[in-house]
């Protein structure tokens, strides 16, 4: 049930851009996207809802393939503060009741 | 605006020994949640709570138990601690389940179980 994402870990240059990808093997209502910083409460980024809306927040954008069950976090023109872990979040279609499940984590380093 | 608070922050248990998390919000969100987060990994939901007087397994729930007798406050007991329940405590809560509702995070209780 726990979503896949990819890559695992990733280092950029300040300005670069970055793509985290984020699987899963059920159908789902909604993905979340959410930043960890060492240490700390993961904070929420955003909600991506079925209908394949996408969604920024300042230069972090988000999709959601609903056909495929995927969600692609876009960071761009990345800045120091972008450093972190960050976790997509799934709640399944049905069935599961009110569960959700976080995905594996990508580590993000952005050096100057 | 205290938000999602968690207490203790810190706390080492021995083996066997028994134990409250214990987690209170203030947004009046129906929905409340108990994450672990091991080492390097994400986070896995324990119980989760659509209302007072409800509340459901998650992923992981062996071991502990939960209760919800108020819309603030969701405590998890662990009762008989085991090495293998060392980890990062996160409690969470949103307004709502399906439909969209970002959860708000306390800080976490890091547990060390001896």
């Amino acid at each position: 049930q726990q979503p896949v994402q990819s890559p695992q870990a990733v280092i950029l240059r300040e300005g670069e851009d970055a793509v985290i990808n984020c699987s899963s093997s059920k159908a789902l209502y909604s993905v979340h996207w959410y930043r960890q910083k060492h240490g700390e409460a993961p904070v929420f980024l955003m909600i991506l809802l079925k209908g394949g809306e996408q969604k920024g927040h300042e230069k972090i954008s988000a999709s959601f393939n609903e056909k495929k069950q995927q969600s692609s976090l876009y960071l761009t023109a990345s800045q120091l503060s972008y450093s972190g872990t960050y976790f997509c979040g799934t709640e399944p279609r049905s069935g599961t009741g009110n569960q959700f499940y976080f995905g594996t984590g990508t580590s993000l380093t952005v050096i100057p | 605006n205290a938000g999602v608070t968690q207490t203790p922050k810190f706390r080492i248990l021995k083996i066997g020994q028994s134990m409250t998390l214990q987690c209170t919000q203030d947004m009046n969100h129906n929905y409340m949640y108990w994450y672990r987060q091991d080492p390097g990994m994400g986070l896995k939901l324990i119980y989760y709570s659509v209302g007072a007087g409800i509340t459901d397994k998650g992923e992981v729930p062996n071991g502990y138990n939960v209760s919800r007798s108020t819309t603030e406050d969701f405590p998890l007991r662990l009762e008989l601690a085991a090495p293998s329940q060392t980890s990062v405590y996160f409690c969470a809560s949103s307004y709502s389940g399906q439909g969209g509702q970002p959860q708000h995070f306390g800080d976490g209780t890091r547990l060390s179980i001896l």
